[in-house]
């Protein structure tokens, strides 16, 4: 089946360690999103790719770091600089092929990170 | 600064009641506006608004926007308790840029 997947569900980690989170789609899309949503927040944008080798800071950025090297990849790296690192990270991806502009985020289950 | 502000943060009906979400939006370089569903894990696409007006319907839900006053709504008839869900509209800017609002939390008591 097509889809995002998020890998692990729940992680553990002590602080001041580095942490990655991955994200795995197999919808052919070319561009991918992280975003964190903590209890009663919306959803906030960390990093975005459009293309391969290429990403851009969201809202969010500090603390994090990203690669795509990838099409279908696009892991997320919580960094010991991240001062509140527990949430529920979600990534997501999307078409920008013809008619993209109109296509909505495909959302994967997301990842609780759990920092202590 | 992009705002979005959802109403009411929660909500707890019975099950056929009919309830009414509101999103109302400040956006630089408005494109349409979104609506998703998050029951546990991932938030589920439920509509996309371009237009001003027209109703987008699926079901039980409907949707409308409207430009001038820069707001949604998303109606919710005959309710189930598999309503029960956080319900997110995110605006969206230019680049595809998505503000997502805090969500409004609607519990559905059989």
């Amino acid at each position: 089946d097509g889809g995002i997947t998020q890998s692990p569900k729940y992680l553990f980690r002590k602080e001041g360690q580095n942490v990655t989170l991955s994200c795995e789609q197999n919808l052919n899309h070319d561009a991918m999103y992280w975003y964190r949503q903590d209890p009663g927040q919306g959803l906030r944008l960390i990093y975005y790719s459009q293309i391969v080798n290429d990403f851009q800071k969201g809202d969010i950025a500090e603390g994090y770091s990203v690669s795509r090297e990838k099409k279908e990849s696009f892991p997320l790296t919580v960094t010991s600089a991240q001062k509140n690192p527990t949430a529920f990270y979600l990534c997501a991806s999307r078409t920008t092929g013809q008619g993209g502009n109109n296509s909505p985020l495909h959302f994967g289950n997301g990842t609780r990170l759990t920092v202590t | 600064e992009d705002k979005v502000v959802q109403s009411p943060l929660s909500l707890v009906v019975h099950e056929g009641d009919t309830v009414t979400l509101n999103c109302s939006y400040e956006v630089t370089n408005f494109r349409s506006l979104l609506w998703y569903k998050q029951e546990k894990k991932a938030p589920t696409f439920l509509f996309m608004l371009t237009s001003s007006g027209i109703e987008k319907k699926s079901g039980r839900l409907s949707s409308i926007l409207d430009k001038k006053e820069l707001f949604s709504i998303l109606n919710i008839t005959a309710t189930q308790t598999g309503d029960s869900a956080i319900y997110l509209c995110a605006p969206r800017g230019s680049n595809y840029k998505l503000t997502f609002g805090k969500g409004t939390l609607l519990t559905v008591n059989p």
